[in-house]
């Protein structure tokens, strides 16, 4: 089982839609939680840190479950812009060892 | 401008021919670390250094090596690369050693050893 496992996609919505896609986690001693987003042959780049508590940040709402280890990212009123992978990103050893899932791919279109 | 300067951005080697991959970042960084992607593995560490003259290894060290002699600087060495070496490999830095402190990542080296 990996360690970090999340849905490829690729997942095509319509521009405005809500999509949400999750990411589980075999690791309990996981002690940190990302969103990245990367662009096709590009840089990852930081999304949204993940909370306990949860937290949003304009359109985008991340959300952690320690109990079921998961944790999730919901884009509201998507834009042909959120067309991207998005990387769920677990971190342990005091937050120097990161474990990448293979991202979720989401296409947004007219 | 702040960021993580990856060289060379391309780089076709032949297998047992050593090669080494810069990796300089100009925020006074100290945790480094080195990643390659492969399609359907995702970003996997190689290794990470969380100061000068410290380095760890990461999920898949083996066939690499790094040192970090400099604060700026984290290349990665390939003493005898091989085909399974070809991969898009990341650079990435981070401000102290803050769990949430986000990683900046280089451009990217496209690795092809025949």
């Amino acid at each position: 089982r990996k360690e970090v496992e999340q849905d490829p996609g690729p997942f095509n919505v319509p521009e405005g839609a809500t999509v949400a896609f999750n990411c589980t986690y075999s690791n309990s001693a996981s002690q940190s939680f990302f969103w990245y987003r990367q662009d096709c042959r590009k840089e990852p780049k930081l999304l949204m840190s993940v909370y306990s508590s949860g937290n949003e940040d304009g359109r985008f709402t991340a959300q952690l479950n320690r109990a079921s280890q998961y944790i999730s990212l919901l884009i509201r009123d998507s834009k042909l812009s959120d067309s991207a992978t998005y990387l769920c990103v677990v971190a342990r050893g005091g937050g120097n060892k990161l474990t990448f899932g293979t991202g979720t791919q989401l296409k947004v279109e007219l | 401008e702040a960021q993580v300067t990856q060289n060379p951005r391309y780089l076709i080697t032949v297998t047992g021919k050593k090669l080494t991959v810069t990796c300089s970042q100009n925020m006074n960084h100290e945790y480094m670390s080195w990643y390659r992607q492969d399609p359907g593995l995702g970003l996997r560490q190689i290794y990470y250094s969380m100061n000068v003259e410290v380095t760890d290894k990461g999920d898949v060290p083996e066939g690499y090596k790094v040192s970090r002699k400099e604060k700026r600087n984290f290349p990665l060495i390939l003493e005898s690369p091989s085909p399974n070496q070809t991969s898009l490999y990341f650079c990435a830095s981070r401000m102290d050693r803050g769990e949430y402190s986000p990683l900046h990542f280089g451009n990217g080296t496209r690795l092809t050893v025949t």
